[in-house]
């Protein structure tokens, strides 16, 4: 299968604890996208990604959450510190593109749960 | 920040009948996507729209983006009980290079065989 890819599928920790997630995208997408997702809510864009450079951030991504692209491949999104409002669905999209936009896909999340 | 108002919340129909669903912005959007997903797993896209008043099919499902691109309605014809699930409305606007996308809460369509 060559779609998105996102490990770990499910995550649970303490409060306080840092998590990192995983994300490859399809394997010719330049375009990587987080989203976060709670429960009876669409996804909620939190940052993007062209190749390695990290271009654009939504309010929601607050100091505890950082993102990285370092080879313009696969991304890890890292939460330090976190807290139960951190609990929700963590969806990595990709997508094709240089200027034109073109649909993203998403992979199937990382669900994480804060105890 | 920008909403969509994607209505009904939820719908209950029977198998075999048409099912209606449609989503609004107070803001324009350039490209409208329709997404579908079932528990647990990610959104799947069913139909993009580029261009306002374009009409686009995918086998049962025709979804339209509206002229004032402030809107979009999906249409499922002939539902089947491999329907259910959510389906999402997402906006794009592309001011200053953005690529994110904004969704709207869902409509949860339940099918009764």
């Amino acid at each position: 299968d060559t779609g998105v890819s996102q490990d770990p599928r499910h995550k649970i920790t303490k409060r306080g604890q840092n998590v990192t997630f995983r994300c490859d995208p399809i394997s010719e997408h330049n375009r990587l996208y987080w989203y976060r997702q709670t429960l009876g809510q669409g996804p909620e864009f939190l940052t993007y990604f062209q190749n390695e450079a990290q271009l654009e951030k939504s309010r929601l991504l607050s100091d505890r959450f950082s993102a990285e692209r370092p080879k313009g491949s696969f991304s890890t999104l890292e939460i330090q510190r976190t807290e139960q409002g951190d609990s929700a669905m963590y969806l990595c999209a990709s997508s094709l593109g240089q200027g034109v936009f073109q649909p993203q896909h998403f992979g199937d999340g990382t669900r994480l749960s804060i105890l | 920040g920008q909403q969509l108002n994607q209505s009904p919340q939820s719908m209950f129909i029977q198998e075999g009948e048409d099912v209606s669903m449609n989503c609004t912005s107070s803001s324009i959007f350039n490209t409208w996507l329709w997404y579908k997903q079932d528990p647990g797993e990610g959104p799947v896209l069913l139909i993009a729209l580029y261009k306002a008043g374009e009409l686009t099919s995918n086998g049962r499902l025709t979804a339209q983006f509206g002229i004032t691109r402030k809107d979009s309605f999906l249409n499922i014809s002939a539902s089947i009980p491999s329907d259910v699930g959510i389906y999402f409305c997402a906006g794009l606007s592309t001011g200053a290079g953005s690529y994110q996308l904004t969704f709207g809460k869902g409509t949860k369509l339940s099918v009764i065989p």
